[in-house]
């Protein structure tokens, strides 16, 4: 079975730069997230979509982030400009679904985010 | 609010010894409750997971325990291995908001 595909794996920019990844979840599942971990931190939800739409992105900072699902499969998380605490990895993750508690969530291998 | 803690935030052991992570949370109506293993530059992958209707749940070398009326969970793992050497994720599940919260991660060295 594919897993969580994610693009790129690393990319350094300089501040007030922007940046784009990609995440192709595993086929068939209808939710989708994009965790961010920082060093040393566990994975903090920025946003979960269901199909294509938003379930929550009360973690999102909207001022410089954005995510989009536009077809319900694979999904682009955006941020401009970019800041140096941003400097993270950026994990993308799906599941069946999630109205269903115990529904096993699957990581991608994560975008390594380093800003300068 | 919601909020996991995890402790310790590492732990070392001699191989073939047991160890042993706790976490806790704040959310009494949380049900879901799994453990991620993350190697060095991997993904976190799920090793176990229990839900909130039972106590405990083995599979091999690996244990969850869970005390609901105290609010906390923990891993154990006996006969530790190298291979066992990760950081260890636990993480809640809230009813109240349907979303996976993550402790801050136990970095478990098991010496040779």
């Amino acid at each position: 079975e594919a897993g969580v595909a994610q693009s790129p794996r690393y990319k350094i920019i300089e501040k007030r730069q922007s940046v784009a990844f990609w995440c192709n979840p595993i086929s068939g599942h209808a939710t989708l997230y994009w965790y961010q971990q920082i060093l040393g931190q566990g994975p903090k939800l920025l946003i979960q979509f269901q199909n294509n739409g938003v379930v929550d992105d009360s973690q999102l900072p909207k001022d410089r982030f954005s995510a989009e699902r536009l077809k319900g499969v694979d999904s682009t998380l955006k941020i401009q400009p970019a800041k140096l605490e941003d400097s993270a990895v950026y994990l993308c993750a799906s599941s069946l679904t999630w109205t269903v508690s115990g529904n096993t969530i699957y990581f991608g291998e994560g975008s390594w985010l380093t800003v300068v | 609010g919601e909020n996991v803690e995890q402790h310790p935030s590492t732990l070392s052991v001699q191989e073939g010894d047991s160890a042993v992570i706790k976490c806790t949370y704040s959310d009494s109506a949380s049900n879901y409750f799994p453990w991620y293993k993350q190697e060095l530059g991997k993904r976190p992958q799920l090793i176990i997971d229990i839900r909130s209707n039972v106590g405990e749940k083995k599979d091999q070398r690996i244990a969850v325990t869970l005390n609901k009326t105290a609010k906390h969970f923990s891993l154990h793992i006996t006969e530790t291995q190298p291979e066992d050497s990760a950081v260890y994720f636990c993480a809640a599940r809230m009813d109240s908001s349907y979303k996976l919260i993550f402790g801050s991660g136990t970095r478990l060295l098991v010496r040779p």
